[in-house]
């Protein structure tokens, strides 16, 4: 069964340094999402990604934060410069289209620890 | 702006049902949605509701919507130790879909 899939499954960073998170959505989706969970906190929704542009974003996704699907598989999200508060968990979700049931399709996450 | 409001625990006895609530405060929803995070694993979507439905019914699950009151529930029938994990609730809006904090179910023996 098709699976969306994110690398690094861990990563620890110094406070200040770039991180860059990588998800792999599944091949015949059109719609791309993050979100994140701070621990015990809500999902949060950051942003979505529709025909190579970004579609919505949330006051969370500030300047610090980017997106690129640089080929046709990859979506990765680009933090410049991490702060304490980016700690958390970050799922990269993707779904065919964005009007229907609207289903997505989660990775497992990526666990980022800034210290 | 939108919100999904869900309690955070909830312990059952193995074999009673469960019923997991949600509170969204968005009147544009189009979809509701129930999510399932085991540990270490991504959320998957379990069931969801079409916002002019007041019931869903699939298997063990019962998906109720109140939407005068903005309320959705989940109902697990005879609740086995394989359905313990995190619940999210999720509402789809007019252009994304918001969670809440989700609900930990445990099972007692």
């Amino acid at each position: 069964e098709p699976e969306v899939t994110q690398t690094p499954s861990h990563q620890v960073t110094q406070m200040g340094q770039e991180v860059i998170l990588r998800c792999v959505p599944i091949s015949n989706h059109l719609y791309f999402y993050w979100y994140r969970q701070i621990l015990g906190q809500k999902v949060e929704f950051l942003v979505s990604f529709y025909n190579n542009e970004i579609s919505e974003k949330s006051e969370i996704f500030d300047d610090q934060f980017s997106v690129e699907r640089p080929d046709g598989s990859n979506f990765t999200l680009k933090i410049r410069s991490t702060k304490l508060e980016d700690s958390a968990m970050y799922f990269c979700a993707s779904s065919k289209q964005g009007a229907d049931t609207g289903e997505l399709f989660f990775g497992e996450g990526s666990r980022l620890t800034v210290l | 702006g939108e919100d999904v409001e869900q309690s955070l625990f909830l312990s059952v006895r193995e074999g009673d049902s469960s019923v997991i609530n949600c509170t969204y405060t968005d009147s544009s929803s189009t979809y509701l949605y129930w999510y399932k995070q085991e540990p270490g694993a991504g959320l998957q979507l379990l069931t969801y509701i079409f916002s002019n439905m007041d019931m869903k019914q699939d298997q063990r699950l019962t998906v109720l919507l109140n939407k005068k009151d903005k309320h959705l529930s989940l109902r697990i029938a005879d609740t086995q130790t394989g359905d313990s994990a995190i619940y999210f609730c999720a509402d789809r809006g007019a252009s994304k879909i918001i969670f809440g904090s989700g609900t930990r179910l445990s099972i007692r023996p």
